[in-house]
């Protein structure tokens, strides 16, 4: 099995402040990259998927950008919300059929 | 309203007692999907279905079965659940026969096995 690595596992950020966070994956083989957002009691829900060398996709004040040479994405949160707290999940497609997920980053808004 | 619903939501059950969680989707999806969600773990496939009578292993397939007889429908069923099996699972359906775009997923079912 491939690994997907999130980083940080949990970050702390003051409301209003921006943060980013980064999803690493193997850099041969590359199909697509997704992005999803997971609130407590609730499901994931997709934010981006990113397909091309040098894509940046933009929700708002999230966005992503996709290295797939390096094997990495990073997602930006910009002016952090108290509702922007939530589980943030990358998953690398490896193949037409399957994702390969990382753990997620944890991430806290404190007003 | 487009939807991904699971049943039960929560189950406590006992070791060999067999059981089913049942996924339907409203949105004439292709692909589906099951996964286990454990603690400090990422999502970890279990099986995923292209189309209907089209099914395959994911990644930690044992212990479970599941089938596609109709395009809505994608139960996952434990013949003998053991505790190992207690975990948070997913179902999860995607517009095209692959996992290509976003998935939709289900509000989760909680299976506690004793």
């Amino acid at each position: 099995i491939l690994n997907v690595e999130q980083s940080p596992q949990s970050l702390h950020v003051q409301e209003g402040d921006s943060t980013n966070f980064t999803c690493s994956f193997p850099s041969s083989n590359f199909y697509a990259l997704h992005w999803y957002r997971w609130e407590t009691a609730k499901s994931p829900e997709a934010l981006f998927v990113m397909t091309l060398n040098g894509d940046e996709k933009k929700k708002g004040r999230i966005s992503a950008t996709l290295n797939t040479k390096e094997g990495y994405s990073y997602l930006y949160i910009k002016g952090s919300q108290p509702e922007d707290s939530a589980t943030y999940l990358c998953a690398f497609l490896r193949s037409n059929y399957q994702l390969i997920w990382g753990a997620g980053t944890k991430l806290i808004i404190k007003p | 309203e487009a939807q991904v619903t699971q049943n039960p939501r929560y189950l406590i059950t006992v070791t060999g007692k067999k059981l089913t969680v049942t996924c339907s989707q409203n949105m004439n999806h292709e692909y589906m999907s099951w996964y286990r969600q454990d603690p400090g773990l990422g999502l970890r496939q279990i099986y995923y279905s292209m189309n209907v009578e089209a099914t395959d292993k994911g990644d930690v397939p044992e212990g479970y079965k599941v089938s596609r007889k109709e395009k809505r429908n994608f139960p996952l069923i434990l013949e003998s659940p053991s505790p190992n099996q207690t975990s948070l699972y997913f179902c999860a359906s995607s517009i095209t026969g692959t996992a290509y775009y976003e998935q939709y997923f289900g509000p989760g079912t909680r299976l506690t096995v004793t």
